[in-house]
C-alpha cells in the first residue's frame, strides 16, 4: 500500500542536541499527525496538524504542515533520553473523502546518549 | 479515562492453529481500526469499522483473516489457521465520530508469535 516517505530512518544524537525529522508525500494530505512508539505500547499522539502552513508545538516538540501540503516536519528541541522511541508521521490524503485510512511513515528511531 | 484495551498482551502459538485477538475501543468513540506491524512493513492498515459496520478491508491479507465489531464496545481479529508469517505486533485503535479527521488512539498491542 502507499506510505509515506519518512526521514531520517535513524538518529544518535547527544542528550541537549535538537532534532528534525520530516515526511513527504506524494499527493495533498489535508491531515498530517505525528506519533511516538516507546517499546512495548502503541504508538501515542503527539501533534495533530490540519492547515497548510499551521505551526504547531507540544512542549519542546514543533510541528509544521508543509506549505505545499505534500510535507511535514518535526522538530524536538534540547533532547532529553526519554525522547528515545520511534516516532511516526501519519496523514490522510485530500482525495480520501470520508475514508478515515491513515498512510504512514515507516518510521525513525531516535536514540539519545546521555 | 481507559484508553483502548487489547488482550492478550502476548500469544504464542502453533502453526495451524486459531489466534483470536480482542479490542476494547475508547467508549464514545466510533471508529475502530486493526493494524498489523512489521520491522519490514510499518503499519499496516487491516480494516476498520465505522458504526460498528467494517468500511475498509483491503488490507485484510488473506481469507485466513476475519474481523468483527458485534457492537459499540467490542471487536475481534480472528486468524484461522494461523503461520509463521503472521507473527507480528497486532495494533487495535480507535477514533472519536463525527469528525473525519479526528486523531487514532492505539491499544498497546498484541504481540503475535507463531511457531
Amino acid at each position: 500500500g502507499q506510505q509515506l516517505n519518512q526521514s531520517p530512518q535513524s538518529m544518535f544524537i547527544q542528550e541537549g542536541e535538537d532534532v528534525s525529522m520530516n515526511c513527504t508525500s506524494s499527493s495533498i494530505f489535508n491531515t498530517w499527525l505525528w506519533y511516538k512508539q516507546d517499546p512495548g505500547e502503541g504508538p501515542v499522539l503527539l501533534i495533530a496538524l490540519y492547515k497548510a502552513g499551521e505551526l504547531t508545538s507540544n512542549g519542546r516538540l514543533t510541528a509544521q504542515f508543509g506549505i505545499t501540503r505534500k510535507d511535514s516536519f518535526l522538530n524536538i528541541s534540547a533532547s532529553i533520553p526519554s525522547d528515545v522511541g520511534i516516532y511516526f508521521c501519519a496523514g490522510r490524503p485530500t482525495n480520501a473523502g470520508n475514508n478515515r485510512k491513515l498512510i504512514w511513515g515507516l518510521g525513525t528511531s531516535l536514540a539519545v546518549n546521555p | 479515562d481507559a484508553g483502548v484495551i487489547q488482550s492478550p498482551r502476548h500469544e504464542v502459538t502453533e502453526m495451524g492453529q486459531e489466534v483470536t485477538l480482542r479490542c476494547k475501543p475508547i467508549s464514545g468513540h466510533n471508529s475502530l481500526f486493526w493494524y498489523r506491524q512489521t520491522m519490514m512493513r510499518g503499519l499496516e492498515l487491516l480494516i476498520y469499522f465505522n458504526n460498528n459496520v467494517p468500511i475498509d478491508d483491503s488490507g485484510m491479507p488473506e481469507d485466513r483473516f476475519s474481523a468483527k465489531m458485534p457492537n459499540a464496545s467490542f471487536s475481534t481479529l480472528k486468524i484461522q489457521p494461523s503461520e509463521p508469517r503472521d507473527s507480528a505486533v497486532y495494533f487495535c485503535a480507535s477514533m472519536q465520530g463525527g469528525l473525519v479527521n479526528s486523531p487514532l488512539h492505539f491499544g498497546n498491542g498484541t504481540r503475535l508469535t507463531v511457531t
